[in-house]
């Protein structure tokens, strides 16, 4: 079965800085992989699918980059609303599996 | 507008019986897989599992095979989680999702319903 890693698991910031979150697959799965924001008591939110097109109604400071077994999701100036918690989920077959989670604190 | 709608919370003890329900509407509900996500508390999010209400061909997490079963009952645009007796660590919220396009399951989930809270104990 195919193993995902994120990191970090929590990563403290401030407004109006850069973010970059990591996920690796234990093996290569294209581009099958999705972002995704869950703030406390909510469902998560889809961000980024294809490893880097971005969802509709999401803003554009979010993007996603990668192939293979490296992707990286990216927050190019962090905002108030995105203190959250982030997922990778790696849709490659009908065995999928979500990364352990980044949890986006304030600085 | 797309929507998916759990059934309320519930507690139960160890060893009951318990069927969840996640009834999809505005789109149409056939032709889109459903995932089931599970998150215990403080957790990360879980994979267990989908289904197409197509022709309901189903497939499980290893991690869940055997421990629970999902069905569809496309005459009412809805999809059930069961399991036939409970154990206290199957406490968590619980969430359905749909695929984001139609006829396969090899797909991000773009639409989540609200979840479903079951708590087990003695």
């Amino acid at each position: 079965d195919i193993q995902m890693t994120q990191s970090p698991s929590t990563l403290s910031a401030s407004v109006g800085d850069r973010v970059t979150i990591t996920c690796r697959a234990s093996q290569n799965i294209f581009n099958w992989l999705a972002w995704y924001q869950q703030k406390p008591g909510k469902a998560p939110r889809l961000l980024i699918y294809k490893a880097s097109s971005l969802e509709s109604g999401v803003p554009s400071r979010f993007s996603g980059s990668g192939s293979g077994t490296e992707f990286t999701l990216t927050i190019s100036s962090l905002q108030p609303d995105d203190f959250a918690t982030y997922y990778c989920h790696q849709y490659n077959s009908y065995s999928q599996i979500f990364g352990q989670g980044t949890k986006v604190e304030i600085k | 507008e797309v929507q998916l709608v759990q059934s309320a919370a519930e507690v139960k003890k160890p060893g009951d019986s318990l069927k969840m329900s996640c009834k999809g509407s505005g789109y149409s509900f056939s032709t889109y897989w459903i995932a089931w996500v599970r998150q215990m508390p403080g957790k990360g999010l879980e994979w267990m599992g989908i289904i197409y209400p197509g022709d309901s061909d189903t497939r499980y997490s290893p991690s869940f095979q055997g421990q629970l079963t999902i069905t569809v009952d496309k005459s009412k645009s809805t999809t059930y989680l069961q399991w036939n007796s409970l154990k206290v660590s199957d406490s968590a919220m619980y969430f359905c999702a749909k695929a984001r396009t139609s006829g396969s399951g090899w797909e991000p989930l773009d639409h989540w319903g609200q979840g479903t809270l079951i708590t087990v104990s003695s």
